[in-house]
């Protein structure tokens, strides 16, 4: 299980509370991506880097942070504005340019005390 | 934006037959169209992929289908086995440039030995 990882594998939060989510690869990849998942909602878009220092809002934005500092390195910032963080969350990269195959880490469930 | 619906949401069959799973996009611009499965707990990872210049792909006991005309895709699987249980994710996207794709909503598919 190389390649992507994230950390940690289980996290809680407390209300009022930012917590980070952590996702490194080694894939020499371009692009990464943040995602949030629900039962039967499928595969949200939180947000996505295509290079160092630079990002863009996905479809559920709001209530979270993120930051590209190093092309191995895309943390994401749950932060007390979002106020149903529950959730699986999935970190994704590709090689850009590159086939369209997309990398998933192996997750993080945060849960809210 | 691009719409993906993803159908059925729940499919149980008994091992050794075959199971379908159906996906409709709305922008006819997207050309790309990944399956990912997901087992319990695990990262998605990708089984098969088509591009929009082929009607048909197969590996093994798994093909995918796509129609353009109509903007649908499905995944096939034939001679299911117990491992083949998973949620399994369609996504359609424009390749090239910008690499967001648009994830349906799952399908639990469920073999009963």
């Amino acid at each position: 299980d190389g390649g992507i990882t994230q950390s940690p594998k289980y996290l809680f939060r407390k209300e009022g509370q930012n917590v980070t989510l952590s996702c490194e690869q080694n894939l020499n990849h371009d692009a990464m991506y943040w995602y949030r998942q629900d039962p039967g909602q499928g595969l949200r878009l939180i947000y996505y880097s295509q290079i160092v220092n630079d990002f863009q809002k996905g479809d559920i934005a709001e209530g979270y942070s993120v930051s590209r500092e190093k092309k191995e390195s895309f943390p994401l910032t749950v932060t007390s504005a979002q106020k149903n963080p529950t959730a699986f969350y999935l970190c994704a990269s590709k090689l850009d340019p590159g086939r369209d195959i997309q990398y998933f880490g192996a997750g993080t469930r945060l849960s809210v005390l | 934006g691009e719409n993906v619906e993803q159908h059925p949401s729940t499919l149980s069959v008994q091992e050794g037959d075959s199971a379908v799973i159906k996906c409709t996009y709305s922008d006819s611009a997207s050309n790309y169209f990944p399956w990912y499965k997901q087992e319990l707990g695990k990262r998605p990872q990708l089984i098969i992929d088509i591009r929009s210049n082929v009607g048909e792909k197969k590996d093994q006991r798994i093909a995918v289908t796509l129609n353009k005309t109509a903007k649908h895709f499905s995944l096939h699987i034939t001679e299911t086995q117990p491992e083949d249980s998973a949620v399994y994710f369609c996504a359609a996207s424009n390749g090239g440039g910008s690499y967001i794709p648009t994830f349906g909503r799952g399908t639990s598919l469920i073999v009963h030995p």
